[in-house]
C-alpha cells in the first residue's frame, strides 16, 4: 500500500515552456505533499507544503509565481514551473502523507526536467 | 530548526561487508524515516523508526531517541545497495521533515 505516483519520469523542453507535474496517491488520502528539488550530489530540498484546498506553504526563496502548486483533491497536488529557463532544470520529487505528522512519508520516483 | 547530521558522507565498501551508517539528529523526533535513492533518483522507504529497533532482511535499523541517534545497519552487502542512504526526521507537531545530507554508498563486486 501506500503507493505515490508522479508523472511524467522525464520532460525535455525548450526555454520558455511551462511545465507541470502531477503527483498521486493512489491508494490513501494524502492531507499533505510536498514538494522537493535535488540538485546533482546533494540532498533533498524543500521547496513547499501543499495542503488540500489551501494555498501552498512555500520555503524561503522559493518563487511562488514560478512554481504554481496546486492540491485541488485529496489524491492529487501539480508542480508547474512557468516559463521555465535552463537554471530550473533538476530533479523534483514529491511525498506525501496522511493524517498526524506521526506518520511516515511515501515518496513518487520524480521527475528529471532538462530545459533547453 | 532541527539539525541532522549523517556519517559517514562516503563510503566504499566490498560486495559482502557489513556496514554501520549514523544519523544524530539535534532535538526530539517524532518522526524518523531511512530511505535509499537508487542511481535512478528512486527513493526506497527502508523504514521508519521514530524509536526501537526494526529488521527487514539484511538491513536493520536502531533509534536511541534519549541519545538522539539512528543507525542503519547493512550486513552482506551487495552491489545493488549502492547509492545515497538518508535519514530525514520530523519534530514536534510539524509535518515538514529534514533531510540530512546522506551517505553514499558504492558496493564493488
Amino acid at each position: 500500500g501506500a503507493v505515490v505516483s508522479q508523472h511524467p519520469s522525464r520532460v525535455i523542453c525548450k526555454s520558455g515552456t511551462s511545465v507541470k507535474i502531477e503527483c498521486r496517491s493512489l491508494d490513501f488520502q494524502a492531507t499533505t505533499m510536498f514538494w522537493y528539488r535535488q540538485f546533482p550530489k546533494q540532498s533533498l530540498m524543500l521547496m513547499a507544503t501543499s495542503n488540500e484546498g489551501s494555498k501552498a506553504t512555500y520555503e524561503q526563496g522559493v518563487e511562488k509565481d514560478k512554481f504554481l502548486i496546486n492540491h485541488a483533491s485529496l489524491t492529487l497536488s501539480t508542480l508547474t514551473v512557468t516559463s521555465a529557463h535552463p537554471e530550473d532544470s533538476s530533479f523534483y520529487i514529491c511525498s506525501a502523507v496522511t493524517g498526524s505528522p506521526r506518520q511516515p512519508q511515501h515518496f513518487g520516483d520524480g521527475t528529471r526536467l532538462s530545459i533547453l | 530548526g532541527i539539525q541532522v547530521e549523517q556519517s559517514p558522507p562516503d563510503l566504499i565498501l566490498q560486495e559482502g561487508a557489513n556496514s554501520t551508517l549514523r544519523c544524530n539528529f539535534s532535538d526530539s523526533v517524532n518522526n524518523l524515516q531511512w530511505f535509499h535513492q537508487n542511481p535512478w533518483g528512486q527513493l526506497i522507504n527502508l523504514f521508519y523508526i521514530p524509536s526501537g529497533t526494526k529488521q527487514n532482511g539484511r538491513l536493520s535499523a536502531t533509534t536511541v531517541a534519549t541519545e538522539r541517534y539512528s543507525l542503519l545497519y547493512i550486513s552482506s552487502s551487495q552491489t545493488t545497495d549502492s547509492g545515497v542512504y538518508f535519514c530525514a526526521v520530523g519534530s514536534g507537531g510539524s509535518y515538514i521533515p529534514t533531510f540530512g545530507r546522506g551517505t553514499s554508498l558504492i558496493v564493488h563486486p
